[in-house]
């Protein structure tokens, strides 16, 4: 399959802990990206961070990014209730014109 | 900035039947994205515009599914006929251009094949 693979799967942390989602893929790329989607809702693009690149902030949001490994890691820090969502990456990947999404990871955050 | 637009938001057919779907990108958005998205899964890629021509057609099912996108603006995709496993949510993205760009998506379709 040429997807990322996210883990874990579902995540249940409480208000104001620290979550931690990760993506693997198979081939080399780009970027990658982070995506979030609400239910019912369209996906809402995150942070890009480009193959050269091995860490990303955004607010709330650290993106690292291994090439090496063919791996990437998004934390969010100080969850919130509003953050419960699903998670996608999705990977730009070398001779490609399109993005490759993951299957996701199902976070909730508990108030 | 107004965002991709799509409609309807739901359809509810019964196999065999047609279906059309309707996508409006964001204003300069040169690529248009058409992505199903089954339950509990990521995107998938059906179909990809450039302007109004095709850059990657190759996951869509060209026996069932149609996509246009005349005059480089909006876009259609149609499905006929219907299957079950068409069952799904089809998303509209578009980005500026294809390289280096986040894709902004619209809130989709839910299909629901009877």
């Amino acid at each position: 399959s040429q997807q990322g693979e996210e883990d874990p799967q579902a995540l249940s942390i409480q208000e104001g802990e620290n979550a931690t989602m990760n993506c693997s893929y198979k081939t080399s790329i780009n970027n990658l990206q982070w995506y979030r989607q609400n239910s019912g809702r369209g996906l809402v693009h995150l942070i890009l961070i480009r193959s050269n690149e091995r860490e990303k902030h955004s607010g709330r949001l650290r993106v690292t990014l291994d090439t090496s490994k063919k791996s990437s890691s998004l934390l969010i820090t100080a969850s919130r209730a509003a953050d419960t969502a699903s998670y996608f990456c999705a990977t730009d990947q070398t001779g490609a014109n399109n993005l490759f999404f993951g299957t996701g990871t199902r976070l909730t955050v508990i108030p | 900035e107004a965002g991709v637009a799509q409609s309807p938001r739901y359809k509810i057919i019964e196999k065999r039947q047609s279906v059309a779907f309707w996508c409006n990108p964001i204003s300069g958005h040169a690529t248009l994205y058409w992505y199903q998205q089954i339950l509990g899964q990521g995107p998938k890629l059906l179909i990809q515009f450039q302007n109004n021509g095709v850059v990657d057609d190759s996951q869509l099912p060209k026996d069932r599914f149609s996509a246009e996108r005349l005059k480089g603006v909006d876009s259609t995709l149609k499905i006929q006929p219907a299957k079950l496993e068409d069952s799904a949510v089809y998303l509209c993205a578009s980005s500026f251009s294809i390289r280096d760009q986040p894709q902004h998506f619209g809130d989709g379709t839910r299909l629901s094949i009877l």
